[in-house]
């Protein structure tokens, strides 16, 4: 079978580092991606990672590691607008399709 | 560019009705799909195409029909709607290839079958 696993509740402060972690087990592994979704909107795109280590966009870093089956997302100089869930997914073969885990909603608090 | 468009919004149905939800894109993606978002489960894939002609079944496929006539439109189908098929649905699509390219998700469409 397969499963994601990602806590499913996190908080932290305006300005903080926090990290969502997600570990996964399945067959067929291409990738990890991660997805922001706020309150009642459509996910969107942050970031992908096929290969081991850390990819960095702006505030945000997604990191992979193949042998451990685990990857995390990584906000900096977190802002208000930040408080969302975080998905993240699984991409199980060349067609490009995911597998999502349950989302992580982040709370920032003031 | 309208990116991805899903009509209708928003429906209530009775069960044993039936209905189609459009989905439609202008960025000439390849591929396509069908998810259902309800609380506490994520994003759970319903059916996928990968080009015009073309689909597959996902993770939750029983109760749905798609069609993929043309490029740009992607149809999921409710043969006789069940309480268990409330759910908020969200389309996507992406770009084909080796490197795994981000979906771009359309706005939902918030289905309550009673």
């Amino acid at each position: 079978g397969q499963s994601l696993e990602q806590p499913s509740e996190v908080t932290a402060v305006e300005g903080a580092i926090v990290q969502i972690n997600c570990t996964y087990q399945t067959s067929g592994f291409y990738g990890l991606s991660w997805y922001q979704q706020h309150d009642g909107g459509a996910p969107t795109f942050l970031s992908y990672n096929a290969l081991d280590g850390l990819e960095e966009t702006g505030r945000f870093s997604s990191f992979l590691s193949r042998s451990d089956s685990y990857g995390y997302l990584l906000l900096q100089e977190l802002q208000m607008k930040d408080s969302a869930s975080y998905f993240c997914a699984v991409r199980r073969g060349a067609t490009n399709k995911l597998i999502f885990g349950t989302g992580t909603l982040l709370a920032v608090q003031p | 560019n309208a990116g991805v468009t899903q009509t209708p919004k928003f429906r209530v149905l009775k069960t044993g009705q039936s209905m189609t939800l459009l989905c439609a894109q202008d960025m000439n993606h390849e591929y396509m799909y069908w998810y259902r978002q309800d609380p506490g489960m994520g994003l759970r894939l319903i059916h996928y195409s990968v080009g015009e002609g073309t689909t597959a079944k996902g993770e939750v496929p029983d109760g749905y029909n798609v069609s993929r006539l043309k490029k740009q439109n992607f149809l999921l189908g409710l043969e006789s709607a069940a309480p268990s098929q409330t759910s908020v649905y969200f389309c996507a699509s992406s770009r084909s290839g080796t490197e795994g390219y981000g979906y771009t998700f359309g706005s939902g469409t918030r289905l309550t079958v009673v």
